[in-house]
């Protein structure tokens, strides 16, 4: 079955910098990947979808990869921000035309002023 | 629109009660899905509707637990007689799907507390 797994701890960086966070997956080749942001008790909200026949997608100040012999992809925040600060999610789509959407358990980013 | 809305935000009951939790999707999505979370988990997915049809329902999910999508619209999840390990957050989302990627919405959850 689908598995995923994201940085296991969370990631402390200082405001300004770059924040990395990878997300891995095996038994799965995805047609695409997608990214959630999540705050502490709330929803998750979209933040950015890429295709495996993308190699790189931004949106402002967020740019994610997807490299599909790695079975991996790598969200980047540039210019970190405190109100950057929330768990972020990827989550993989059905691997049928089942509805079943496979998150990951996320990992928590905290930026320091 | 609003967005997806789910009632109501918190929930405390005594184990061995049923409780039942609503959602309403964005009106022009035709699929709602149900997940659970815990802390420090990613979502689990429970179950999900295309317009009114059950299609697809988790192993994991027990008999004691059951959802419905009456009239392709707003959808509701029961939980009869709850159990401590049920305490968790119930997340609810709606998407458009018209078969190609899509993503999807999520309202605010509904917290369980069963004591």
């Amino acid at each position: 079955s689908q598995k995923i797994e994201q940085n296991s701890e969370a990631l402390n960086i200082q405001e300004g910098k770059t924040a990395t966070l990878t997300c891995n997956y095996t038994n799965y080749s995805p047609a695409y990947l997608q990214w959630y942001r999540q705050d502490p008790g709330r929803g998750p909200v979209f933040l950015l979808l890429i295709r495996e026949n993308e190699k790189e997608k931004r949106k402002e100040r967020l740019k994610v990869t997807f490299d599909t012999t790695l079975k991996q992809s790598l969200f980047h925040i540039t210019a970190s921000q405190p109100a950057d600060s929330a768990t972020y999610l990827c989550a993989l789509p059905p691997d049928t035309n089942a509805g079943k959407s496979t998150f990951g358990d996320g990992t928590t980013l905290t930026v320091k002023p | 629109d609003t967005g997806v809305s789910q009632d109501p935000r918190h929930k405390i009951t005594k184990r061995g009660q049923n409780v039942t939790f609503r959602c309403d999707p964005i009106s022009e999505h035709n699929r709602l899905y149900w997940y659970r979370q815990t802390l420090g988990q990613g979502p689990e997915f429970l179950t999900y509707f295309q317009n009114e049809a059950q299609l697809e329902k988790s192993r994991l999910l027990s008999d004691r637990f059951s959802a419905e999508r009456p009239k392709g619209s707003f959808s509701t999840l029961e939980i009869q007689r709850t159990e401590q390990g049920d305490s968790a957050m119930y997340l609810c989302a709606s998407s458009l799907f018209a078969g190609g990627p899509y993503e999807q919405y999520f309202g605010p959850g509904t917290r369980l507390t069963v004591t």
